[in-house]
C-alpha cells in the first residue's frame, strides 16, 4: 500500500541545519507532487513547501522562503527538505504528504500523509 | 495568501449528536476545499475533498458542503472515534493554507 516514512529529525541549535527525508513506496513516486507540512507543539497545521512531480516547480511558505529547500530524487523514491538557519519557531513535527493526482495538476489535495518526524530547535 | 477561518475553535458534544463545523475562506476558492481529521499523536487523515466528496473508506455520517467562501463539515451521529481535531484546507492557490482547527471534545 501507499506509504510515506519521514526521517532525519532531531535536536539542533538555533542557526543550525538539518535535512529531512521522506521515503515513498507503494505508488509511482516520480508521477506525483509532494508536500511538507509541519505542526508546532500544541498548534495547528502549517503548509511548508511543495515540489512538482518532476522537480520543475517549487512553492514555499513565506515563513521558510530563503531558508528551506525542497527537493526530490525520483531514482530513490525520496523527498527531501533541507532546513538552514533554523529558528526556535521551526520546532515542529514535519509531515510529508502526497498529492492526490499525478501529472502535475495544480488543484490537487493531499491524500496520504506520513507519520512525521520531530525537529526541535533549541540551545 | 488565502486565510481560512474555522468556527468554533472547540466544541463539546455527546455520542449520537449531530455537529457542524464551519470554514470560511478570505476569498473565493470554488470547491477546492478538503477536510482532515487528526487524533493526538497521529498524522492528519483525509475525510473530504472537493468540498463534498467523501474519501474512500470514510463513514457516511461525515458530509461536507459549500462553495466559494463558505463551507461546512457535518457529522450526523457522533461516534466515540470521531472525537478529534478537524482542519479545513484550501488547495485553490499557493501557499496552501489550513484553518486553525476545531477540537471536538466529549461532553
Amino acid at each position: 500500500q501507499v506509504q510515506l516514512v519521514e526521517s532525519g529529525g532531531g535536536v539542533v541549535q538555533p542557526g543550525g541545519s538539518l535535512r529531512l527525508s521522506c521515503a515513498a513506496s507503494g505508488f509511482t513516486f516520480s508521477s506525483y507532487g509532494m508536500h511538507w507540512v509541519r505542526q508546532a507543539p500544541g498548534k495547528g497545521l502549517e503548509w511548508v513547501a511543495f515540489i512538482r512531480y518532476d522537480g520543475s516547480n517549487k512553492y514555499y511558505a513565506d515563513s521558510v522562503k530563503g531558508r528551506f529547500t525542497i527537493s526530490r530524487d525520483n531514482s530513490k523514491n525520496t523527498l527531501y527538505l533541507q532546513m538552514n538557519s533554523l529558528r526556535a519557531e521551526d520546532t515542529a513535527v514535519y509531515y510529508c504528504a502526497k498529492d492526490w493526482g499525478d501529472g502535475g495538476g495544480y488543484y490537487y489535495y493531499m491524500d496520504v500523509w506520513g507519520k512525521g518526524t520531530t525537529v526541535t530547535v533549541s540551545s | 495568501a488565502i486565510r481560512m477561518t474555522q468556527s468554533p475553535s472547540s466544541l463539546s458534544a455527546s455520542t449520537g449528536d449531530r455537529v457542524t463545523i464551519t470554514c470560511r475562506a478570505s476569498q473565493g476558492i470554488s470547491s477546492y476545499l478538503a477536510w482532515y481529521q487528526q487524533k493526538p499523536g497521529k498524522a492528519p487523515k483525509l475525510l473530504i475533498y472537493a468540498a463534498s466528496t467523501l474519501q474512500s473508506g470514510v463513514p457516511s455520517r461525515f458530509s461536507g458542503s459549500g462553495s466559494g467562501t463558505d463551507f461546512t463539515l457535518t457529522i450526523s451521529c457522533l461516534q466515540s472515534e470521531d472525537f478529534a481535531t478537524y482542519y479545513c484546507q484550501q488547495y485553490y492557490s499557493y501557499p496552501r493554507t489550513f484553518g486553525q482547527g476545531t477540537k471536538l471534545e466529549i461532553k
